[in-house]
């Protein structure tokens, strides 16, 4: 069974902060991964991709990756209130897609 | 680009009916995928599809079945309906080839009673 661990939060950041998401996946072999966002009662929107080890960056947004540790993350900056929503992980594996239960995060105005 | 449809939206049924969830996209994309996410849950993988006439099964395939005839459609068939299958679908849709980036229907919410 391939996993993939978020912390569910929820997680409260003040408007203007720096939010941080984690995740972890058990599929030593896994080569992709993205970051979704889920508003309440709709679906989920792609934020990023990330294939390499080290960093990306997309306006506001960076992901992080560390292989080694079987470790993605994502940083949200200068967050805003409508930031506000659940953050899906997702790794592939073979054809296949692995979602983690999401982080719900708060930006409080 | 409309993107991803899926109709219907909502959809009430009885234990033991059957339905279909209708899913296309016109993007031109390869790779099509039907998930379902239960509350407070991450999305579970029911079958997916690398191309027309080939499917395969994901994580959650017992009780449904699909097809794809075309590049565009991958609809979903419930038989016998049962209250386990109460669920929020998805259907995403990727290019494939190296691209894998997905991107997702509006969801059909389904309760079975």
């Amino acid at each position: 069974q391939k996993e993939v661990e978020q912390n569910s939060g929820p997680l409260s950041v003040p408007e203007g902060a720096i939010a941080s998401l984690n995740c972890t996946y058990s599929d030593r072999g896994s080569q992709s991964f993205f970051w979704y966002r889920q508003y309440s009662g709709k679906s989920p929107e792609l934020i990023m991709s990330i294939y390499s080890n080290g960093d990306k960056e997309d306006g506001r947004f960076t992901a992080q990756l560390n292989k080694a540790s079987q470790y993605v993350s994502l940083l949200i900056r200068d967050s805003q209130p409508s930031d506000s929503a659940t953050y899906l992980c997702a790794v592939k594996g073979g054809n296949q897609f692995y979602f983690g239960t999401g982080t719900s995060l708060t930006v409080i105005p | 680009n409309a993107g991803v449809t899926q109709t219907p939206k909502f959809r009430i049924l009885k234990i033991g009916q059957s339905m279909t969830l209708q899913c296309a996209q016109d993007m031109n994309h390869n790779y099509m995928y039907w998930y379902r996410q239960d509350p407070g849950m991450g999305l579970k993988l029911i079958y997916y599809s690398v191309g027309a006439g080939i499917t395969d099964k994901g994580e959650v395939p017992n009780g449904y079945n699909v097809s794809r005839s075309t590049t565009e459609d991958f609809p979903l068939r419930l038989e016998l309906a049962a209250p386990s299958q109460t669920s929020v679908y998805f259907c995403a849709s990727s290019y494939g080839q190296g691209t894998y980036e997905q991107y997702f229907g509006p969801g059909t919410r389904l309760t079975v009673t």
